[in-house]
């Protein structure tokens, strides 16, 4: 165990719809990351919050947000979407020590969009 | 730019055989490498990291890594695959070394162990 939760497990829902995908870091963890895992694309870097900021943006797209709030938990949310957003959605947290930052993965969110 | 190779989409082992799984990065900094594992169905799990301190480091499960700056590798090595050993393994370069920042993934290494 990560110390690193999601929520929910899975998701189904159709196209268009609209969804939100939960990250609780581990206790004293300020920064969140969020990856996409996909067969196609591999395990892509979408966002980084640190301490409440958004920090560094990867291949996320516009149809996409995210935020972390004052308690450091962080929601991902997926608009409009399509089919080939099917995915493993996975959040990490770090924590900057001499010896660098080290992530730790939650279990995921297997989202599958119909 | 950092990024990470591994050589061998799919591995395949004989229990009790030496495990060999390739990674070479690229880094403009000085490399942070990690190693994590992913069983079917499950999340990545941190196996083991280099952070300059050590080129040879040890990791969970029995596993070990070594850095060679000169051939710019960090390969992880098991002297005996178990049954349990069977999952994806991923390398990973941090994108701003000790600064931290996106972790940077090889397209990963499915590991088979055979009976």
């Amino acid at each position: 165990d990560s110390g690193v939760t999601q929520t929910p497990k899975h998701l189904i829902t159709a196209t268009g719809q609209r969804v939100t995908l939960r990250c609780s870091p581990r206790s004293g963890d300020l920064s969140v990351y969020w990856y996409q895992q996909s067969l196609d694309q591999g395990l892509q870097f979408l966002i980084h919050y640190y301490n409440g900021e958004e920090r560094a943006k990867g291949n996320i797209l516009e149809r996409f947000s995210a935020q972390q709030f004052p308690d450091l938990h962080s929601e991902l949310n997926l608009s409009s979407l399509e089919l080939g957003d099917s995915a493993l959605y996975f959040c990490a947290s770090g924590r900057r020590t001499g010896e660098g930052e080290t992530q730790y993965f939650g279990p995921g969110t297997r989202l599958l969009v119909l | 730019a950092q990024s990470v190779t591994q050589l061998g989409s799919h591995v395949s082992v004989s229990e009790g055989a030496l495990v060999l799984l390739r990674c070479n990065y690229s880094s403009s900094v000085p490399p942070y490498l990690f190693w994590y594992v992913q069983y079917p169905n499950q999340g990545l799990q941190l196996l083991l990291k280099y952070t300059s301190a050590a080129t040879l480091v040890k990791g969970i499960n029995g596993f070990e890594a070594e850095f060679k700056k000169s051939e710019t590798s960090f390969h992880l090595t098991k002297p005996s695959a178990h049954m349990s050993d069977a999952a994806e393994y991923f390398c990973a370069v941090s994108d701003r070394g000790n600064q931290g920042g996106k972790l940077i993934f090889g397209q990963g290494t499915e590991l088979s162990v055979k009976p």
